[in-house]
């Protein structure tokens, strides 16, 4: 059971947008920066957004995210078949036992 | 070009050590923390530790699950992190991934550099 919750899949069509949730708590997503990580089939994951909403040079604008509260959204815009991969959420979390956490993933599905 | 080569994965049986290495090029290594992150096979990422860059004390901070079993290391003249994983159990079975922390982001989840990942098979 991972910290962080996120759906196990979603899927949509090409040119469609999807989001994709990440819920945690007051003591992970509330608090601290969030991070969205793509993993494409049999590759190391790639870093999406940085910081809740910043993108790394390179990463297309098609991809987004926003933050409210404890709550976190990655966006996919005029989604593609290459878009096909994990996404995950991180956050680090300041309770006791915190640490880095992650989601558990999602995978979207490009149908 | 920033790489970065994880070795020395493979097969150990529960109980025993192993010990990761990963070799960087392409930035000053000194500069950076350096973490580690695994995966389970067919399951999600999970954040191991990390290791702060000399300049910011060189500690060490990790997941409660490997707390008191693994180490990180740093040999800034080689440009090489380690990860000395003790007392293994079938459960630290994953590919370990080396990441380079972006330098100045003010958080320790920031990865922008991975290696292509060492798997660890920890089975008797």
């Amino acid at each position: 059971q991972s910290v962080l919750t996120q759906p196990p899949s979603a899927s949509g069509t090409p040119g469609q947008r999807v989001t994709i949730s990440c819920s945690g708590s007051s003591s992970n997503i509330g608090s601290n920066y969030v991070y969205w990580y793509q993993q494409l089939p049999g590759t190391a994951p790639k870093l999406l957004i940085y910081r809740n909403n910043q993108r790394p040079s390179g990463v297309p604008d098609r991809f987004s995210g926003s933050k409210s509260g404890t709550s976190a959204s990655l966006a996919i815009s005029g989604l593609r078949s290459e878009d096909e991969a994990d996404y995950y959420c991180a956050a680090w979390d300041d309770s006791l036992s915190g640490g880095g956490v992650f989601g558990g993933g999602t995978k979207l599905t490009v149908l | 070009e920033v790489q970065l080569v994880e070795s020395g994965g493979g097969l150990v049986q529960p109980g025993r050590s192993l010990r990761l290495s990963c070799t960087a090029s392409g930035f000053t290594f000194g500069d950076y923390a350096m973490s580690w992150v695994r995966q389970a096979p067919g399951k999600g990422l999970e954040w191991v530790g990390f290791i702060r860059s000399k300049a910011y004390g060189g500690t060490t901070e990790y997941a409660a699950s490997v707390k008191g079993r693994f180490t990180i290391s740093r040999d800034d003249s080689k440009s090489i992190a380690y990860l000395q994983m003790n007392s293994l159990k079938t459960e630290d079975t994953a590919v370990y991934y080396c990441t380079r922390v972006s330098y100045g982001s003010g958080s320790y989840l920031d990865f922008d550099y991975w290696g292509q990942g060492t798997l660890v098979t920890v089975s008797s």
